[in-house]
C-alpha cells in the first residue's frame, strides 16, 4: 500500500538557521504531495502542495519540490523563526480513494 | 472565515463511560474524515464519509467505536465503552470530493482514566 516516511525529530535549530525535513513516499500512480503544519494545540493546516513531478510548492518561505525519480518531497526553509516551531507532516493523496496518507510527523523547535 | 469546529475541546472521563465527539464541517463540504493522533501511532484515519455516507471505516475498532452523520452539518464519533487506550486527540477534517485539500478542526483531547 501507499506510505510516507519522514525523518524523525525533534529537530532543534537556532533562529535564522536553514531547515530541511526529508520526506520520501511509496505509491503507485501519480499522487499529489503535501506538507501540513500543526502548531501547538491546533489542528493541521495545509502548508504547501505539489500535484505533479517537478512542481515546486511554496508558502511562508517554505519550499518543496516533487521529485518523482527519487520519490521525495523534502521541505526546506532558508531562515527559520521561533514561530516556525511546530510539527510538520508530509502526506500524499490520490484521486482514487480520496484519502490522505500521512507520514509520522517531524517536530521542529526553533530557539531564539 | 469558514472553519471546522469540534466539541468538546477537552474531555476527561472514566473507563467504561460513553464519549461522544461532535464535528461541524465547513458549509458546502461533502467529505468528512475522522483521525486519531497519538504519540505512538501518529495520525490514523478512523473513518471517511462522502455525502453523509460512510465510505471507509476500516481504521476504526468496530466493537466500541461508531461514526455517523445525522445531517450535512454534523458528524459524530462515539466510543462506548471507553478504555484508557482510547486516550488521544481526535481530529475531524472536511473537504470537497475530487479535491485534495482537507481542512482540520482544532481537535478533541480525550483522556480516559
Amino acid at each position: 500500500g501507499d506510505s510516507v516516511t519522514q525523518m524523525e525529530g525533534p529537530v532543534t535549530l537556532s533562529e535564522e538557521a536553514f531547515l530541511t525535513i526529508n520526506c520520501t513516499y511509496t505509491a503507485t500512480g501519480y499522487p499529489s504531495l503535501f506538507w501540513y503544519v500543526q502548531y501547538p494545540g491546533e489542528g493541521l493546516q495545509l502548508l504547501l502542495k505539489a500535484t505533479k513531478a517537478d512542481d515546486k510548492g511554496s508558502n511562508k518561505g517554505f519550499e518543496a519540490t516533487y521529485r518523482k525519480e527519487t520519490t521525495s518531497f523534502h521541505l526546506e526553509k532558508g531562515s527559520v523563526q521561533v514561530s516556525d516551531s511546530a510539527v510538520y507532516f508530509c502526506a500524499l493523496w490520490k484521486a482514487a480513494g480520496n484519502k490522505l496518507t500521512f507520514g509520522g510527523g517531524t517536530r521542529v523547535l526553533v530557539k531564539p | 472565515d469558514a472553519r471546522v469546529t469540534q466539541t468538546p475541546r477537552d474531555k476527561v472521563t472514566e473507563m467504561g463511560q460513553e464519549v461522544t465527539m461532535r464535528c461541524q464541517p465547513i458549509l458546502g463540504h461533502n467529505t468528512v474524515f475522522w483521525y486519531r493522533q497519538t504519540m505512538m501511532q501518529g495520525l490514523e484515519l478512523l473513518a471517511y464519509f462522502r455525502n453523509r455516507a460512510p465510505l471507509d471505516d476500516s481504521g476504526m475498532p468496530k466493537d466500541r467505536f461508531s461514526a455517523e452523520m445525522p445531517d450535512a452539518t454534523l458528524a459524530t464519533l462515539k466510543i462506548q465503552p471507553s478504555e484508557p487506550r482510547d486516550s488521544a486527540v481526535y481530529f475531524c477534517a472536511s473537504g470537497s470530493s475530487g479535491t485534495s485539500e482537507q481542512f482540520f478542526g482544532p481537535g478533541t483531547r480525550l483522556t480516559v482514566l
